[in-house]
């Protein structure tokens, strides 16, 4: 049991699709993020929220649309993605800003 | 851009080998992390280190970071195919005073 719980672990979705990740933390930390991480790639920021406000958005494309609801819950909405969007997601929860992560399991994307 | 270069990039040994895995940057950071992220799973955090020349050990795992706050290596002593898995660190500091992940270290080791 991390803490951070990832739904779905794996999803295959074509390019016209809609679909949704989710992410939940039960360690009462302040701030979510979203990363991509791609083979032979550092990990990637894509969003951050602190106390349910977007505070940080890393020139991520408007295909992935990142909505917290509460300070437990994140997710990331999915549309009309590429091929190259293909990677595992994950999902992380810090105290605050900077203090070291504690990650979900991902969710492994691909995309026909 | 601040980047945080890891080397080596992958690493195959045999059980009861030693190892160092290396974290260098020419950006100061205030602090540094280091995970270890398993296949099919996310990062876990090994160990955080602030202070230059900060030696941290956990169990066989020995983790310094430099007098300069510039790079950090991780020491593993008689490793174990339990070990195997991905080493990444990740920086504070810099610029813009946000966490930046290096580009890890794949270990494999072999029984």
């Amino acid at each position: 049991e991390t803490g951070v719980t990832q739904t779905p672990r794996h999803l295959v979705m074509g390019m016209t699709n809609k679909k949704s990740l989710k992410c939940e933390q039960h360690l009462g930390h302040n701030a979510m993020y979203w990363y991509k991480q791609s083979a032979k790639k550092p990990l990637e920021l894509m969003f951050v929220y602190s106390l349910e406000e977007r505070v940080e958005n890393n020139s991520v494309p408007s295909r992935f649309s990142p909505e917290c609801p509460n300070s437990s819950h994140l997710f990331l909405h999915l549309h009309t993605l590429q091929p190259e969007d293909s990677a595992l997601y994950l999902c992380a929860s810090s105290q605050d800003r900077n203090s070291p992560l504690h990650f979900g399991n991902g969710t492994r994307l691909t995309v026909t | 851009t601040q980047l945080l270069e890891q080397s080596p990039q992958f690493l195959s040994i045999q059980e009861g080998e030693n190892l160092t895995v290396y974290c260098n940057s020419s950006s100061v950071f205030s602090s540094l992390q280091w995970y270890r992220q398993e296949p099919g799973e996310g990062p876990v955090l090994l160990v955080t280190v602030v202070t230059g020349g900060e030696v941290k050990k956990l169990k066989r795992l020995t983790f310094q970071f430099g007098d300069a706050r510039k790079d950090s290596s991780l020491h593993i002593t008689a490793a174990q195919p339990g070990d195997t898995g991905l080493y990444l660190c990740a920086g504070v500091g810099g610029a813009t005073n946000k966490l930046i992940f290096g580009t890890g270290t794949l270990l494999a080791v072999q029984p």
